[in-house]
């Protein structure tokens, strides 16, 4: 397999359940992030990972928590989500962070949907 | 006022038609400008890769950058009902780990 996977590609779930997203890269990159899309709105950073440290939680709620056990793998974990949760998630990776010259390589995104 | 800004669109044009979308952004420290293309049920994938000012080229796509006006353009020639998609421009800068994405213009072309 080649570039960054993300799984579930479609994600059903009412506000008390608990769920995980996943990604993985093959490209050898060492940092991860983990973006969220709505609707007319610009990608919004959730999380930077480089070298499985974290380095960036941009106030994102404590309903999302993060965890990235290797630079291959990014994780994200789901509990009490509200309606306005319900958005497209996008994973992304690059060679590494802190420097505007590495472009970020995305996969194509967890669809979720909050009941 | 937004960091980057970028018309949503839809741009609808004939098939074979020359397009251009645009960018303004207000921060003078961005030195790296991308543009990126987005599918319906896909992931943003990396079109175009620019380094401060001047134009790049790749097949039927130009990449254009002005740093005195803080504007960016992608230029599509012979444009195809395969180009229809999200365009969406991104940018950055040395020691700055965050990219900055525009909303995206949705692009139609039809046959």
């Amino acid at each position: 397999e080649t570039g960054v996977t993300q799984t579930p590609r479609h994600l059903v779930m009412g506000m008390t359940n608990k769920k995980s997203l996943k990604c993985e890269q093959h490209l050898g990159h060492n940092a991860m992030y983990w973006y969220k899309q709505s609707a007319k709105k610009p990608l919004e950073l959730m999380f930077v990972y480089n070298f499985k440290e974290q380095t960036e939680n941009n106030s994102v709620p404590s309903r999302f928590s993060p965890e990235c056990p290797n630079s291959s793998h990014l994780f994200l974990h789901l509990h009490t989500l509200q309606p306005e949760d319900s958005a497209l998630y996008l994973c992304a990776s690059s060679r590494t962070t802190g420097q505007g010259n590495q472009p970020q390589h995305f996969g194509d995104g967890t669809r979720l949907s909050i009941l | 006022q937004k960091e980057v800004e970028q018309d949503p669109g839809p741009l609808s044009v004939p098939e074979g038609a020359i397009v251009s979308l645009n960018c303004t952004y207000s921060n003078s420290a961005f030195q790296y400008f991308m543009w990126y293309r987005q599918y319906s049920r896909k992931g943003p994938e990396l079109l175009m890769y620019t380094y401060s000012s001047g134009n790049k080229e790749d097949g039927r796509f130009t990449a254009q950058v002005d740093k005195s006006s803080k504007y960016i353009s992608l230029f599509i020639r012979d444009s195809q009902p395969s180009d229809s998609a999200t365009y969406l421009c991104a940018m950055g800068s040395t020691g700055f780990q965050k990219l900055v994405f525009g909303t995206g213009t949705r692009l139609l072309v039809s046959p």
